[in-house]
Parts: C-alpha cells; structure tokens; sequence
C-alpha cells in the first residue's frame, strides 16, 4: 500500500514567517493529495488540495507544491498567524477516496 | 447546518467487553469512512463503504467490524476490547457525484474518545 512520511514533525515559527511541510510518497500511481487542518480538540478539516495534473495550487497565504518524478508534496504558508497553530495532515490517494495519511506536523505560531 | 455526527463522545470500557460507536451524517454523502488516531501516527483507515451493500476493509481492520445500516448511518464495533485499541475514532463522509463543489473532501465527526482499560 501507499506509504506517505511526513516532515518535521514539529514546526515552531515567528508570527509574520513562512512554514513549509514536506511529504514524500511512495507510489507513483498516487495521483490526488489533500491536506487537513486540525486545531487542538477539534476535527481534521480540508484546507486544499492537488492533483497530480497541476504541479502548484494556491489559496490565499497557503500553497501546496508537487513533484511527481520525486514523489513528494509540500505545504507553504505564508505570513502566519496565531490561528494556524495546528496538526498539519498531508495525504495521498490513487483512488480519491482511501487516503493514507502522514504521521502529521504539529504548527506553533510564536507571538 | 449539514453534519457528521458521533456517538458517544468519549467512552471508557474494560478489556473483553463489546463497544459499539455510532455516526450519523445529514449531508446526504454516499461515501463514510472510520479512521482511529494515535499520537504520532496520524489517521489510520479502519473500514469505509461506498452505500449500504458495498463495505471495504481498510489498512487496520483486525478487530473491528461494522455495519451501515442507512445511508446516513454507519457504525463501528469492537467484539472484544483490547487495551491497544484505545484512541481517537473519527468518522468521515464523502461525496461521489463529480461536479460538486466538495467532491472528494471528506468531513469528519468530532471524534470519539476511546479508553480501553
């Protein structure tokens, strides 16, 4: 099955810097990979995705990344704020419904 | 406002006893999914099904079984609990039909807290 690692697995940042998120795959046939936001107590959330189509997508201060020939996927948020402190979750799926998620990155926004 | 809900929200059990673990979903998905988390070892796939006829085993279905008893309704059991089972379960929907805006994103409950004793 689809092996995805996830790194760091803790990112403490100044408010205002980037963060970026790496995950790597390990099956070329992986071709949907979404990334999910969890605040402390609450559930995972979609925040976005992409496809294995388009190698960049952005939505406002979040961006994610792809390279399909090193198999691996990135997340880049920009301009932090307290309110990003979160569990970051990438995942990656051949089938668009069976995802297999990262061991996941615990974000500190620092004041 | 449509949504995924669990019951119970947190439960304690003992080793051997049979725990069943509800969710219920007004969002009219076809699709719902289990997943437990560990620390560190982020969403694992228990078991997800497709419509009331169609259930798959995911990565860690050893000891647990479930039932979809309505399209809205899917359910997760433990036969016999062990002390490792104790995490957090979330269930999760999703919607098949291209063309809608939130195809593909799966919507999680609030979890269901599990201690096994």
């Amino acid at each position: 099955g689809e092996n995805v690692e996830q790194h760091p697995s803790t990112l403490s940042v100044q408010e205002g810097d980037s963060a970026v998120i790496k995950c790597t795959y390990s099956d070329s046939a992986s071709n949907y990979f979404p990334w999910y936001k969890q605040e402390l107590g609450k559930r995972p959330q979609l925040i976005i995705d992409i496809r294995s189509n388009v190698g960049e997508k952005k939505d406002q201060r979040i961006a994610v990344t792809l390279n399909k020939t090193a198999k691996h996927f990135s997340l880049h948020i920009t301009e932090t704020q307290p309110e990003d402190s979160a569990v970051y979750f990438c995942a990656a799926s051949m089938t668009d419904y069976k995802l297999s998620f990262g061991a996941g990155t615990t974000v500190t926004v620092r004041a | 406002d449509a949504d995924v809900t669990q019951t119970p929200r947190n439960r304690i059990t003992k080793t051997g006893k049979r725990i069943m673990l509800e969710c219920s979903q007004t969002k009219g998905h076809d699709r719902m999914y289990w997943y437990r988390q560990d620390p560190g070892l982020g969403l694992q796939l228990i078991y997800y099904s497709f419509d009331v006829k169609d259930i798959n085993k995911g990565e860690i279905s050893d000891g647990y079984s479930v039932s979809r008893q309505a399209q809205a309704k899917f359910s997760l059991s433990l036969e016999s609990a062990i002390p490792n089972q104790t995490a957090l379960y979330f269930c999760a929907t999703s919607d098949s039909k291209p063309g809608q805006s939130s195809y593909n994103e799966q919507f999680f409950g609030p979890g269901t807290r599990l201690t096994v004793l």
